[in-house]
């Protein structure tokens, strides 16, 4: 079968950095793709990893390891509008989405 | 620029009833994909449109639900007869061909209650 592991949720203080986690056990892998959903709204890209190393776009960056079937996303200096749910997501053959449950981040103040 | 638009945003129906969903992806993606996330579990892949044409519907869950992309523009997706199982979050995404980076673009989804 086909799984993405995601921790359920994480809690932050204001001005932290917070880490999520994601392993991935697909058929096929073309890249590993972060969404973040806020309440009730669309899936917004945040980040894409074809291949292994950091991919850094402002306060937000993303790891992928292919070796390890593992990948992260960081974020800096959280602020409150940060708190939404994150999603990875293995592109596979066609670009087909395969999602994990998603990490609900809370941002403490 | 509009995004990808979803109608209805909310569907109360009961079991036995048909409904449909529509979706408007944005203007000149070729690509259009539906996803659904029932209560509790993953946003899972339906089906993917290249323009008019289904090229994977392997995750659509039996017969019951019918897709369509007539002309390559807006795409709607049919469940009948809905039973309660079909209860969920509808979501279409659209994407550009030949781009680096897998970026699809998500509407809002269609919340859909079969009760």
């Amino acid at each position: 079968g086909q799984s993405l592991e995601q921790p359920s949720e994480v809690t932050a203080v204001e001005g932290a950095i917070v880490q999520m986690n994601c392993t991935y056990q697909t058929s096929g892998f073309y890249g590993l793709s972060w969404y973040q959903q806020h309440d009730g709204g669309a899936p917004t890209f945040l980040s894409y990893n074809a291949l292994d190393g950091l991919e850094e776009t402002g306060r937000f960056s993303s790891f992928l390891s292919r070796s390890d079937s593992y990948g992260y996303l960081l974020l800096q200096e959280l602020q409150m509008k940060d708190s939404a749910s994150y999603f990875c997501a293995v592109e596979n053959q066609g670009g087909k989405l395969i999602f994990g449950q998603g990490t609900e981040l809370s941002v403490k103040p | 620029e509009a995004g990808v638009t979803q109608f209805p945003s909310h569907s109360v129906i009961e079991k036995g009833q048909t409904v449909t969903l529509r979706c408007d992806p944005i203007s000149g993606h070729d690509n259009l994909y539906w996803y659904r996330r029932v209560m509790g579990k993953e946003i899972k892949f339906l089906l993917h449109f290249v323009k008019e044409s289904k090229q994977d519907e392997s995750g659509m869950p039996n017969n019951r639900f019918l897709a369509e992309r007539t002309g390559g523009t807006y795409s709607t997706l049919k469940v009948q007869p809905a039973e309660l199982e079909d209860s969920g979050v509808y979501f279409c995404a659209s994407s550009q061909t030949g781009q680096a980076k897998n970026i699809q673009y998500f509407g809002a989804g269609t919340r859909l209650s079969v009760l």
